[in-house]
């Protein structure tokens, strides 16, 4: 199976601060890499797939880059309505995994 | 709009099975892969099985394989997972997921329900 391992498990940032998650498998994906956005009590939602295609809908203040085994998920500007846990997802073979997922608050 | 409602959620006892239903609605249902996932409580996601928009294929985590099975009823536009020798380990919230899919961008997980909890304990 592919491990797919995020870092940080938790950062505290401000308002306004740009924020970096990393997500990386352990074998090579190519592109084939998701992010979803889980608030507490709530079902994930989709943010960005193929590793920097951004869903429609979701703020441009999310991106996503990176290829083969090392990705990154950005908020250009932290709102409060970003708090949430962040999981990054592997499409490249099943079993389709995810990463341990990062949660974000605000300092 | 895309909808998609998980229901028959509940307690069952080890060994016990259950059957989660999916209804989906605002999009069309015979077109699409569907997925199951999990959360265990205070976990994160791990997801259970997929099947192909006419049941040619499904796919299975190791986890699950051999006492779930996934279904689904085009005409009903309905998606199952028949749950069977559950364990404590197989307590979690199951959400059923549309699953997105082009040669470019491989698969991914565009709408979700809102989730069934399922919890196995004596």
């Amino acid at each position: 199976d592919i491990q797919m391992t995020q870092s940080p498990s938790s950062l505290s940032a401000s308002v306004g601060d740009r924020v970096t998650i990393t997500c990386r498998a352990s074998q090579s994906i190519s592109t084939y890499l998701n992010w979803y956005q889980q608030k507490p009590g709530k079902a994930p939602k989709l943010l960005i797939y193929a590793a920097s295609s951004l869903q429609s809908g979701v703020p441009s203040s999310f991106s996503g880059s990176g290829s083969g085994t090392d990705f990154t998920l950005t908020i250009s500007s932290l709102q409060p309505e970003d708090i949430a846990t962040y999981y990054c997802q592997q499409s490249y073979t099943t079993p389709w995994t995810f990463g341990q997922g990062t949660k974000v608050e605000i300092k | 709009q895309v909808q998609l409602v998980e229901s028959g959620g509940g307690l069952v006892k080890p060994g016990g099975s259950l059957r989660l239903s999916c209804a989906a609605s605002g999009f069309s249902f015979s077109d699409y892969y569907m997925s199951w996932l999990r959360q265990a409580p205070g976990k994160g996601l791990e997801w259970v099985s997929y099947i192909s928009s006419s049941s040619t294929y499904t796919n299975y985590a190791d986890s699950v394989k051999g006492r779930f099975t996934i279904s689904r009823d085009n005409a009903k536009k309905s998606l199952y997972l028949q749950m069977n020798s559950l364990r404590a380990e197989d307590t979690s919230v199951y959400y059923c997921a549309r699953v997105q899919y082009t040669s470019s961008t491989r698969y991914y997980f565009d709408y979700w329900g809102q989730g069934a909890l399922v919890t196995v304990s004596s």
